[in-house]
């Protein structure tokens, strides 16, 4: 298993400029989540979905951002009008339902920089 | 309402021994997972060990153990024997389920830092 996939590693871009991140979990993991990681925030979970369906949206910050997953093996994390404060690492985790550990396994990131 | 606190920002320990670091964590939830978590400099999440709320023994994976008291609601993660490459942050997260849907937050953070 190629493990959960983000792209892109990392993006530059210019305030107002839309942003779209993109996730593939690990296949047959029932739980996918959206975290956001910065030095004053630490590691914040924005959304999470379960079977494609999204649980908790608490920790989206604000109507700029939104998430979806369409299906059980993509989900995007959108920004727009991204703004400089949104710089950050984004991660995306995924997980197995059901009795047990159910131990997330998270993507290498992406590195948001808003100019 | 879930939290999880972790109150060392940075610990130092010397090489080849032993060094805990603390974390509690606040739940209503009866059933719920606690976990570790390593990040490296290259920025990755590595998965150290699990606890469940009921498991009746401490976790332990390798030089990893998770000194488990319910009572106290603290979950601290001892590593025996430190390494040089054991220089991270470490993340302590809490997973509420089912009921709580089996959302998962994580605390602060501690940086370790193992002197040669």
């Amino acid at each position: 298993d190629a493990g959960v996939i983000q792209s892109p590693r990392h993006e530059v871009t210019e305030m107002g400029q839309e942003v779209t991140l993109r996730c593939k979990p690990i296949s047959g993991h029932d739980y996918l989540f959206w975290y956001r990681q910065t030095m004053m925030r630490g590691l914040e979970l924005l959304i999470y979905f379960n079977n494609n369906v999204p649980i908790d949206d608490s920790g989206m910050p604000e109507d700029r951002f939104s998430a979806k997953m369409p299906n059980a093996s993509f989900s995007t994390l959108k920004i727009q009008p991204s703004e400089p404060r949104d710089s950050a690492v984004y991660f995306c985790a995924s997980s197995p339902g059901g009795a047990g550990a159910n131990v997330l396994t998270f993507g290498a990131g992406s590195r948001l920089t808003v100019l | 309402a879930q939290k999880i606190t972790q109150t060392q920002p940075g610990m130092f320990v010397q090489e080849k021994e032993a060094v805990t670091l603390d974390c509690t964590y606040d739940t209503s939830d009866p059933s719920y997972g606690l976990f570790w978590y390593k990040q490296p400099s290259s920025g990755e999440m590595i998965f150290l060990i699990y606890q469940g709320s009921y498991d009746q023994q401490n976790a332990t994976e390798g030089r990893y153990s998770l000194n488990f008291q319910k009572a106290r609601k603290s979950a601290n993660l001892v590593i025996s024997a430190s390494q040089l490459g054991d220089s991270a942050m470490y993340f302590c997260a809490m997973r509420e389920a089912p009921g709580g849907g089996f959302k998962t937050i994580f605390g602060a953070g501690t940086r370790l830092f193992v002197k040669a």
